[in-house]
């Protein structure tokens, strides 16, 4: 069975640019959250999906925004780049009765 | 507001020697904790988990943690640490539907093993 798969492993973008990070959950799961992990941080909540609708948002800008698909799939899109933006992305699925699984993430790098 | 403090950034020990990570944690009701390892460039992988009940914890690895509510912490430990324990510790809490809600992560210790 596979875990939450995320892609793509690296990326490195310039400032100003826009990006998509793409997150496959675990089988049976149909929640889906989004985290961001600066270096030497601990991961910060960005926003949850749940039956396509964005269920909770942590203090992150409009320039972050999701979407979730019937499949449960999501994307998170980050447009105008900054350079504070590098961090880890990390993606994890939940179910009511399992609770968290996370990805291994998608490294950002904004130059 | 919730929030998650976790004093030490960085220990050392020595391999076989016993472990205990620190974590404060603060929120007006019963908070759902919980500790995560991170390797390098990995994901977080859960260790153990607190919701109600033993406020001993036993988790994987032969981590354990306790949960004492009158001190707002919830410390990890293990009594003989192997070098693959290396890596970065998070300790994090939720609120209610623990199991889908929103976690909040301190900012994490990173442990060090040496032969």
């Amino acid at each position: 069975d596979a875990g939450v798969t995320q892609s793509p492993t690296h990326l490195i973008k310039t400032r100003g640019q826009q990006v998509t990070l793409r997150c496959s959950p675990k089988s049976g799961h149909d929640t889906v959250s989004w985290y961001q992990q600066a270096l030497g941080q601990g991961p910060q909540f960005i926003f949850q999906y749940y039956e396509e609708e964005e269920r909770q948002r942590g203090n992150f800008p409009d320039r972050f925004s999701g979407h979730q698909f019937p499949n449960y799939s999501s994307e998170l899109n980050v447009n105008a780049l900054l350079l504070g933006d590098s961090a880890l992305y990390l993606c994890a699925s939940t179910s009511t009765l399992y609770g968290y699984t996370f990805g291994s993430g998608t490294r950002l790098t904004v130059v | 507001a919730q929030s998650v403090t976790q004093p030490d950034i960085h220990i050392t020990v020595s391999e076989g020697a016993s472990l205990e990570l620190r974590c404060n944690y603060s929120y007006g009701a019963t908070p759902y904790l919980f500790w995560y390892v991170q390797s390098p460039g990995q994901g977080l992988q859960l260790l153990l988990k607190y919701f109600s009940g033993d406020t001993l914890v036993q988790g994987i690895k032969g981590f354990e943690a306790e949960f004492k509510r009158s001190q707002s912490s919830f410390n990890l430990r293990k009594p003989s640490v192997h070098w693959s324990d290396a890596a970065e510790y998070f300790c994090a809490v939720g609120q209610e539907s623990y199991n889908t809600d929103k976690l909040i992560f301190g900012t994490g210790t990173r442990l060090q093993v040496f032969p």
